[in-house]
């Protein structure tokens, strides 16, 4: 399978603070990259779709300006969550897509925990 | 109604015994099915990938589609205490996006 990368695997912030988080293809070039977030016992949310280049596109209820997304290379995509309070605690796991598959793996995830 | 449906359990079951996981989807146009496996505190590792109905086979996993029911179904035989995990099944129309179900909190007791 493909392997992703992200970092950190772990991080605590203070409230108020941002928080950028990187995502990294290691053996493929991705052109779309999908970020999801998993609260507890809950599965996959989508937060937001990104094509190498161009804007991302957020879902339903996910604030663009809260949740900066850079996918600024074909293997390197960032995510930032600005000004994070507790709420944005959460488990954040980003999902490269290999062009040529139609299969999709994920990131190992980033745990995030706002104090 | 959620386009789809997984029961997410908890799930117990001996070391050893056949584990069957289902979800039910009410799209149509799905045609990429897959089941991931997610240890805790860790990303999804996928484990099957199937196009469009039948069936696949993997090892002591297997996956099968009825596109005309629309239901999936994931069958683990002999199952070991390190196939505890929470399963979830995934599918998309095409290279979109995918739907997830709940996922499945399966146990298998030593």
């Amino acid at each position: 399978g493909a392997v992703v990368s992200q970092h950190p695997s772990w991080v605590i912030c203070k409230s108020g603070t941002s928080v950028k988080i990187e995502c990294r293809s290691l053996d493929f070039q991705a052109t779309t990259m999908f970020w999801y977030r998993q609260f507890p016992k809950q599965s996959l949310m989508l937060m937001a779709t990104s094509n190498e280049g161009s804007k991302a596109t957020y879902e339903q209820g996910v604030e663009k300006d809260k949740f900066l997304i850079n996918h600024a290379s074909l293997t390197l995509s960032t995510l930032t969550v600005t000004s994070a309070h507790p709420e944005d605690s959460s488990f954040y796991i980003c999902s490269p897509q290999d062009p040529l598959a139609y299969e999709q793996y994920f990131g190992p995830g980033t745990r995030l925990t706002v104090t | 109604q959620k386009e789809v449906e997984q029961d997410p359990g908890p799930l117990s079951v001996p070391e050893g015994a056949i584990v069957s996981l289902n979800c039910t989807y009410s799209n149509s146009a799905f045609q990429y099915f897959m089941w991931y496996r997610q240890y805790s505190r860790k990303g999804p590792e996928l484990l099957m990938y199937t196009y469009s109905s039948g069936n696949k086979e993997d090892g002591r996993f297997t996956a099968q589609v009825d596109k005309s029911s629309k239901y999936i179904s994931l069958f683990i035989r002999d199952s070991q205490p390190s196939d505890s995990a929470t399963y979830l099944c995934a599918m998309s129309e095409g290279a979109q996006k995918l739907v997830f179900g709940q996922g499945t909190r399966l146990t298998i007791n030593p």
